[in-house]
């Protein structure tokens, strides 16, 4: 079993919807959560933190629940430049920061 | 802004060739990465350090050494290139418990 899972999809969606990611990982002792956003060969980049209370950034919305080792990614109102592969990211962090990423969700936002 | 500099966009070796990938940040992080990814595979990390000369395996380090011996620099060696070695290989620095900043990548070929 991998140690971050990930619905591979490929979810491809209406603009204007609202899509929800799940990804759930295995060490407990996992520390910090974040989400990446990485475009067709291209470098990953940070979307946004993972906060225990949860998070919002403008159409983006970051879950953790963290008894049943479990983090979400819901857009609201998507744009077709939210078509893209999202990562999910745990971080051990008493492992010198060394973070296992998720095999990515793939998005297609069609017009 | 995090600005981490990987040297090549894109190289071509050889098999046989000693390869060197440079990869330069400048937000003094302790922590730098290297992974490889793969269609269908995602990110695998192969080396990783959390400060000058310390170096630690991640999960695929066969054919690979790192060296850093400044704080900004980390290099990846492939000390005999092969076939299966052609991947894209991304750098990437962080501070401890912070999320990775990644650099463009380098597209290796090894012909």
């Amino acid at each position: 079993r991998k140690e971050v899972e990930q619905d591979p999809g490929p979810f491809n969606v209406p603009e204007g919807a609202t899509v929800a990611f799940n990804c759930t990982y295995s060490n407990s002792a996992s520390q910090s959560f974040f989400w990446y956003r990485q475009d067709c060969r291209k470098e990953p980049k940070l979307l946004m933190s993972v906060y225990s209370s949860g998070n919002e950034d403008g159409r983006f919305t970051a879950q953790l629940n963290r008894a049943s080792q479990y983090i979400s990614l819901l857009i609201r109102d998507s744009k077709l430049s939210d078509s893209a592969t999202y990562l999910c990211v745990v971080t051990d962090n008493t492992n010198a920061g060394k973070s296992t990423f998720g095999d990515g969700t793939t998005l297609t936002v069609k017009p | 802004d995090v600005k981490v500099t990987q040297s090549s966009r894109y190289l071509v070796k050889r098999t046989g060739e000693k390869v060197f990938l440079e990869c330069v940040q400048d937000m003094d992080h302790e922590n730098m990465f290297w992974y490889r990814q793969d269609p269908g595979l995602g990110l695998r990390l192969i080396y990783f350090s959390y400060d000058v000369k310390m170096k630690e395996k991640g999960d695929i380090p066969e054919g690979y050494s790192v060296s850093r011996e400044k704080k900004e620099r980390f290099s990846l060696i492939l000390e005999s290139a092969s076939t299966n070695q052609t991947s894209m290989y991304l750098c990437a620095s962080s501070l401890q418990a912070q999320p990775q900043h990644f650099g463009d990548g380098t597209r290796l070929s090894i012909l």
